[in-house]
């Protein structure tokens, strides 16, 4: 079946360190992959997306490439900032199934 | 476009009440769905419909009941509350050709 796996969390940064959050994934097909981020006590945003292998999804300074080659879809940033503490989803759809990681937690340390 | 809305914001019900969660997007989108979200568990799927007249139970269904009369509305009913119901949810509809799945604002949801 259809599946996303992401590092567990909480990933604790200081400010200005480089971020990467590994996502990979199991399909069947060619699915649409995302990056979703909810900020404290708010709902979810669309981060970032990809749509088809080697497709490059950035946002924000974030940036995630769709290799499927190796089925993932990391999430890296070059220098975090004390603002991107949230929650990051990574997820898929394939036929409209739409499909989450657990989310991993992100605290950036001033 | 208003995208998808989703109704109330934050809700209270006693043990055994019923209520209904709104959803409603203008975006022609055929699906949509609603998921829960507990603390630390992520999101998981109730109920999910591919269009109008047709639904689906997701992972964790018991509980709930939805319909699907047009394809702008997607209500979730909750027919006999309990507090392992507390959570907050979400509802969402997926563009054509699953380029983007649109969110509710979430509803927070206690059952005291």
């Amino acid at each position: 079946g259809n599946s996303v796996t992401q590092m567990e969390g909480p990933v604790t940064l200081s400010e200005e360190a480089f971020l990467t959050i590994n996502c990979t994934y199991t399909a069947t097909g060619y699915p649409s992959l995302f990056w979703y981020v909810q900020y404290p006590g708010e709902g979810l945003q669309l981060l970032l997306k990809a749509t088809k292998a080697d497709d490059k999804g950035s946002n924000k300074g974030f940036e995630a490439t769709y290799r499927k080659e190796t089925t993932s879809f990391h999430l890296e940033k070059g220098s975090v900032q004390v603002s991107d503490s949230a929650v990051y989803f990574c997820a898929l759809t394939f036929n409209y199934q739409l499909i989450w990681g657990a989310g991993t937690k992100l605290i950036i340390k001033p | 476009n208003a995208g998808v809305t989703q109704t109330p914001k934050f809700q209270v019900l006693k043990t055994g009440q019923s209520m209904t969660l709104q959803c409603a997007q203008d975006m022609n989108h055929e699906y949509m769905s609603w998921y829960r979200q507990d603390p630390g568990m992520g999101l998981r799927l109730i109920h999910y419909s591919v269009g109008a007249g047709i639904t689906d139970q997701g992972e964790v269904p018991n509980g709930y009941n939805v319909s699907r009369s047009t394809t702008e509305d997607f209500p979730l009913r909750l027919l006999s509350a309990a507090p392992s119901q507390t959570s907050v949810y979400f509802c969402a509809s997926i563009s054509g050709g699953n380029t983007e799945a649109f969110f509710g604002q979430g509803t927070r949801l206690t059952v005291v």
